[in-house]
């Protein structure tokens, strides 16, 4: 079955700093991947995605590249503001699995002034 | 974009009452839509799929008479927690997708319902 292994946290970085999420999955099928992002007491949103080999799924700032050999989609961006701070979720999904979506642990991140 | 918009955003009810949470697609229609729930600080479990004109599909360990889902309408899809409890707090999101978009695309949520039971 699918699955995704998302870096433990919580995170905390001082503003400015450089962030890595790190993300791997395992799939039946040749899924496509995403970032989701969820502010306190709210619902998920896309952040990015990605949905073949090499793509770079890139969005404020934020960007993570498919990397079909290492099963990875890391999330990267070079400076973070306070207002980054949220859970972060990695997932996937295929035509496999009638349309249900695989989702990572969450990765909490704090952005100190 | 498609919004998916979820009512209310949250509820306080006594334990032994039950409460309903509403699913809406504003702008699209979406055949297929998922409830999972949300314990503090952990990803999200997927609960069941709901699906328009069927019965829904549950996950191993949800149980279907206390998690009552009903998809009556291709925009609408209810979740009722029967004779709630205070282990039933929670925080319940859905999700769905519209129904030309295919299957490995992105999801959208709704806001999410915090449920306290008291």
């Amino acid at each position: 079955g699918n699955s995704v292994t998302q870096m433990e946290g919580p995170v905390t970085l001082s503003e400015e700093a450089f962030l890595t999420i790190n993300c791997t999955y395992t799939a039946t099928g040749y899924p496509s991947l995403f970032w989701y992002v969820q502010y306190p007491g709210e619902g998920l949103q896309l952040l990015l995605k990605a949905t073949k080999a090499d793509d770079k799924g890139s969005n404020k700032g934020f960007e993570a590249t498919y990397r079909k050999e290492t099963t990875s989609f890391h999330l990267e961006k070079g400076s973070v503001q306070v207002s980054d701070s949220a859970v972060y979720f990695c997932a996937l999904s295929d035509l496999t699995n009638a349309g249900k979506s695989t989702f990572g642990d969450g990765t909490t991140l704090t952005v100190k002034p | 974009g498609a919004v998916v918009s979820q009512h209310p955003s949250w509820v306080i009810c006594k334990s032994g009452t039950s409460v309903k949470i509403e699913c809406r697609s504003l702008d699209f229609q979406a055949t297929t839509m998922f409830w999972y729930r949300q314990f503090p600080k952990q990803s999200l479990m997927l609960m069941a799929t709901s699906n328009e004109g069927s019965k829904a599909t549950y996950e191993q360990g949800v149980e279907k008479d206390k998690f009552l889902i009903n998809h009556a309408s291709l925009t609408l899809s209810t979740l009722t927690v029967t004779s709630a409890h205070p282990e039933d707090s929670s925080f319940y999101i859905c999700s769905a997708r519209p129904d030309e978009y295919p299957l490995n695309t992105e999801a959208f949520f709704g806001q999410g319902t915090r449920l306290t039971v008291v």
